[in-house]
């Protein structure tokens, strides 16, 4: 069984501060990653996209993937109370869909 | 505006009751997923379409059934048989297989 890990949290910070959100997968076969985010008894909305080893960026947040390592982040600077939510980190498994995370909950404090 | 619809917001069910949730789409999109979400946890794959008149079960399949007849329309089936239905459910689409899915607004299924 295919898996994506991520720490449940709460993860807090202050505002104003680097939120780092980690993800760890077990198919090495995997080529899309994606991070998702989720506010309360809302839907799942996708902020980033990122297919190649290396950084992403795209306003305050950073996607970060290492292949080699199995391992894709996301990072948030200038957290603001609005991006409290829950994360989820997605990554496709080859021959069916997207395989989901289980969340990492941020919660970010004014 | 673009986008996939889901209905409705909110549903309930009485025991030994078949419902169908119903989600479209007007993305042209090619595939389409149902997810369900219980609290805490994270989505699990129920069923995914990846072309019309074809679906394919996803990790939790058991008492649910769809059908996809039109490319805009994918409906979910909670039959009976799914013993335990209350959750929040969503329906995504994208592109192809590897591409990002996008979300309905999901339908949250209650027992009566």
């Amino acid at each position: 069984q295919k898996e994506v890990e991520q720490n449940s949290g709460p993860l807090s910070v202050p505002e104003g501060a680097i939120a780092s959100l980690n993800c760890t997968y077990s198919d090495r076969g995997s080529q899309s990653f994606f991070w998702y985010r989720q506010y309360s008894g809302k839907s799942p909305e996708l902020i980033m996209s990122i297919y190649s080893n290396g950084d992403k960026e795209d306003g305050r947040f950073t996607a970060q993937l290492n292949k080699a390592s199995q391992y894709v982040s996301l990072l948030i600077r200038d957290s603001q109370p609005s991006d409290s939510a829950t994360y989820l980190c997605a990554v496709t498994e080859a021959g069916t869909a997207l395989i989901f995370g289980k969340g990492t909950t941020l919660s970010v404090s004014s | 505006d673009g986008g996939i619809t889901q209905s409705p917001k909110y549903l309930f069910r009485k025991e030994g009751q078949n419902v169908t949730l119903s989600c479209e789409q007007n993305l042209n999109h090619d595939a389409m997923y149902w997810y369900r979400q219980d609290p805490g946890q994270g989505l699990r794959l129920i069923y995914y379409s990846q072309i019309v008149n074809d679906f394919q079960k996803g990790d939790i399949a058991e008492g649910y059934s769809v059908s996809r007849e039109k490319k805009e329309s994918f409906p979910l089936t909670v039959t009976s048989a799914q013993k335990n239905p209350t959750a929040f459910y969503l329906c995504a689409s994208s592109i192809g297989r590897d591409q990002p899915q996008h979300f309905g607004d999901g339908t949250r299924l209650s027992i009566l």
